[in-house]
C-alpha cells in the first residue's frame, strides 16, 4: 500500500529512444509533481499538475511531457532521449504544503 | 540550488546532537522543509515549518527558523547510525513548488 509509486525503478535505454515513467498516488491528493535529481544530488522541479492545470519549469526541454490520465496518475514521457537526461526522476504528490515523494526512477541513457 | 544553501557534509559521533544549517534568499517563502534521503531511496518528509513560526519540535527533531536572517536549522538529538543520510532543506511559496538546497550528507560515526 505504497502511497506514491513509480515504475520502473530502473530504466536503461539508448540515445534517441522515447520512454515513459509512470507515477501513481493513492492518497487522494490534488497536486502532483515531477522532479529531476542529477548526479550531484541536486533536485529541481520539472512540472506541477493540479486539476488539469500544468505549470512547467521554463528550463525543461519540450521533449519532456507530463500526461495525466486521471487525478491519481501523472506519467512522464520523454522523446528523443539524450545522454544528459540520465538522472533520477522523482514523482511527488501533495494536498497542500506537504509533498510526498515516490521512490524514484533511475534513468540511464547510453 | 542557488536560492537555498547548505553545507555539504557533517560528521557526528553517535549519541551526540547534529545541527544542520540552511540559508535561503526568498523572503516570501511560505513554508520551509527538511527532507531525508537514504542511499538509493526517495525523499522522506521529516518536518516542515510555516514561515510565521520560529520553532517546531517533533520527538528528536527540532527546527529553528530565524526569518530575519533567513536561516533554518535542524537539530537531531541523540544521533543514531540510522540517521546517516542526505538532508535537504527546501522552501516553497504559495504555489507549494519546492526549491531545494544541495543537501547535507550526515555521517554518524561510532
Amino acid at each position: 500500500d505504497t502511497a506514491v509509486s513509480q515504475t520502473p525503478k530502473y530504466l536503461v535505454t539508448q540515445m534517441g529512444n522515447d520512454k515513459s515513467i509512470k507515477c501513481e498516488q493513492n492518497l487522494g491528493h490534488d497536486t502532483m509533481y515531477w522532479y529531476k535529481q542529477d548526479s550531484k544530488k541536486f533536485l529541481k522541479i520539472m512540472f506541477s499538475y493540479n486539476n488539469k492545470e500544468l505549470i512547467i519549469n521554463e528550463t525543461v526541454p519540450n521533449r519532456f511531457s507530463p500526461k495525466s490520465p486521471d487525478k491519481a496518475h501523472l506519467n512522464l514521457h520523454i522523446n528523443s532521449l539524450e545522454l544528459g537526461d540520465s538522472a533520477v526522476y522523482f514523482c511527488a504528490s501533495s494536498p497542500g504544503a506537504e509533498q510526498y515523494f515516490g521512490p524514484g526512477t533511475r534513468l540511464t541513457v547510453t | 540550488g542557488e536560492d537555498v544553501e547548505q553545507s555539504l557534509f557533517l560528521s557526528v559521533r553517535e549519541g551526540d546532537s547534529s545541527v544542520i544549517n540552511c540559508t535561503y534568499t526568498d523572503s516570501s517563502s511560505t513554508y520551509l522543509y527538511w527532507y531525508k534521503q537514504e542511499p538509493g531511496a526517495g525523499l522522506q518528509l521529516l518536518t516542515y515549518i510555516f514561515s510565521n513560526m520560529d520553532m517546531k519540535q517533533d520527538q528528536r527533531l527540532t527546527v529553528l527558523l530565524n526569518k530575519k536572517d533567513k536561516h533554518l536549522s535542524l537539530r537531531i538529538a541523540d544521533t543514531q547510525t540510522g540517521d546517516s543520510a542526505i538532508y535537504f532543506c527546501a522552501e516553497s511559496r504559495d504555489d507549494y513548488t519546492l526549491s531545494f538546497g544541495a543537501g547535507t550528507t550526515v555521517t554518524v560515526r561510532a
